[in-house]
């Protein structure tokens, strides 16, 4: 089992609707990184959070510690937030060198 | 501001042959320094990463070795490529502290042939 897990991993959403991507992890945590990467490869961070909630624009994201849960939420989707959506932990106690966690992703598609 | 390069964006070499990958940071001093690669339709995979000038630490045993010779230039490398070395590869820094945000380059396209 992977200590990062992501669902779904793929996701086709009609453009406007309200989008969830989900991230659950199975180790101690520092951290919690939610990375967007746009079809060209390259990668963005959008969140870094340890605790409570985000927003930025039309992106939303939260944590449960308790849970080791987190979502990511995007409102009134669209097409430009076609992209593949990363989840990824900095550990606690914090690894040699702070490496980060990685999930599969979620491929995210939204039609128009 | 922090910027990060990484060049080249697409690169095709044939089997066999040598490989330098560059990254540069900008705007930051004493960078953490990843290398990931992407293979197609997988997650990332960290390679080697570097917490100082000249030190650097392996992940998975491979064909590729990498390199910090200052403090904002880390290279990828590779004396004599194979097919199973194509992929995506991408530059990373990091601040010390452990809840530092990672800020990635724009990749590298490498097809060995």
């Amino acid at each position: 089992k992977n200590e990062v897990e992501q669902s779904p991993q793929n996701l086709t959403a009609q453009e406007g609707e309200f989008i969830t991507i989900n991230c659950s992890y199975s180790v101690g945590i520092s951290a919690l990184h939610w990375l967007q990467q746009h079809p060209g490869g390259g990668i963005v961070s959008l969140f870094m959070l340890s605790s409570g909630k985000k927003k930025h624009g039309r992106l939303i994201a939260t944590i449960n510690i308790q849970e080791k849960h987190s979502s990511l939420h995007i409102t009134a989707s669209h097409p430009r937030d076609s992209a593949v959506y990363i989840c990824a932990v900095s550990l606690h106690p914090p690894e040699y060198g702070n490496k980060l966690v990685f999930g599969a992703g979620t491929i995210l598609r939204v039609k128009s | 501001s922090q910027t990060i390069h990484q060049w080249p964006a697409t690169l095709v070499q044939p089997v066999g042959s040598p490989l330098s990958l560059e990254c540069t940071v900008e705007g930051t001093s004493n960078p953490n320094l990843y290398w990931y690669r992407q293979a197609a339709g997988r997650g990332l995979q960290l390679l080697f990463y570097s917490v100082g000038i000249g030190q650097i630490s392996s992940e998975v045993p491979q064909n590729l070795s990498a390199s910090r010779p200052q403090d904002r230039q880390f290279i990828l490398s590779s004396k004599k490529l194979l097919l199973s070395d194509s992929g995506f590869y991408l530059c990373a820094w990091g601040g010390p502290s452990y809840n530092s945000p990672l800020h990635f380059g724009n990749g590298t396209r490498l097809t060995v042939t």
